[in-house]
């Protein structure tokens, strides 16, 4: 099946610091990447979505300047929290869909996310 | 906007025993998604219903949709503690090209020797 990764599974940075989060799709194009957050205990709420090649589309209530999101190619997307606050720790998850024909077009492939602790 | 209401959010049941998780939704939703999450872990596809009627089996759970009701449902059958896990369901809402989901609070189901 197909396979999304994320790097770094878990990042510890101190308060004010930026950290970059990738999200690749292994064996497949993704023409559509969504990042989500998920904190403790929570379900997973989406912060936006990232098509190749355009500026994402983010959520209500998720500030663009904060949470930078570059799809620059098909197999991979990065997120990066600026001045990352201690409110800013979660996991953070990366999904990919296939925009070609295949298994991958109608599902989401979720990567393994990325804990991020902000002290 | 799509709203996906699960039920119950929490289930704690035996060994052997059935049981169904419901998931609402307010609006037509092209696709309809149950995941897993283990503790500590990412997202593990499940099932992808796409039509009303739709019902898919993979070992001990079985997910089924209908569309006119707006509700699906996960089905365990003889539960195992290896099925101890958060479940999600997910919908698409309709139209649009991208299939950004919107997910339900989850079910936490603890399955006890």
């Amino acid at each position: 099946g197909a396979v999304v990764s994320q790097h770094p599974s878990r990042v510890i940075c101190k308060s004010g610091t930026s950290v970059k989060i990738e999200c690749r799709s292994l064996d497949f194009q993704a023409t559509t990447m969504f990042w989500y957050r998920q904190f403790p205990k929570q379900s997973l709420m989406l912060m936006a979505t990232s098509n190749e090649g355009s500026k994402a589309t983010y959520e209500q209530g998720v500030e663009k300047d904060k949470f930078l999101i570059n799809h620059a190619s098909l197999t991979l997307s990065t997120l990066t929290v600026t001045s990352a606050h201690p409110e800013d720790s979660s996991f953070y998850i990366c999904s990919a869909r296939g925009g070609v024909s295949g298994g991958a077009k109608d599902t989401q492939y979720f990567g393994p996310g990325t804990r991020l602790t902000v002290l | 906007e799509l709203k996906v209401e699960q039920n119950p959010l929490f289930l704690s049941m035996q060994e052997g025993k059935n049981y169904t998780i419901y998931c609402n939704y307010s609006t037509t939703s092209d696709r309809l998604y149950w995941y897993r999450q283990d503790p500590g872990k990412s997202l593990e596809s499940l099932f992808v219903l796409l039509s009303n009627g739709a019902v898919k089996q993979e070992g001990r759970l079985m997910a089924s949709l209908d569309t006119k009701a707006r509700l699906s449902t996960l089905h365990i059958t003889a539960a195992v503690h290896d099925l101890s896990a958060t479940y999600f369901c997910a919908g698409t809402g309709s139209g649009g090209s991208n299939y950004k989901l919107t997910f339900g609070k989850g079910t936490l189901l603890t399955v006890n020797p």
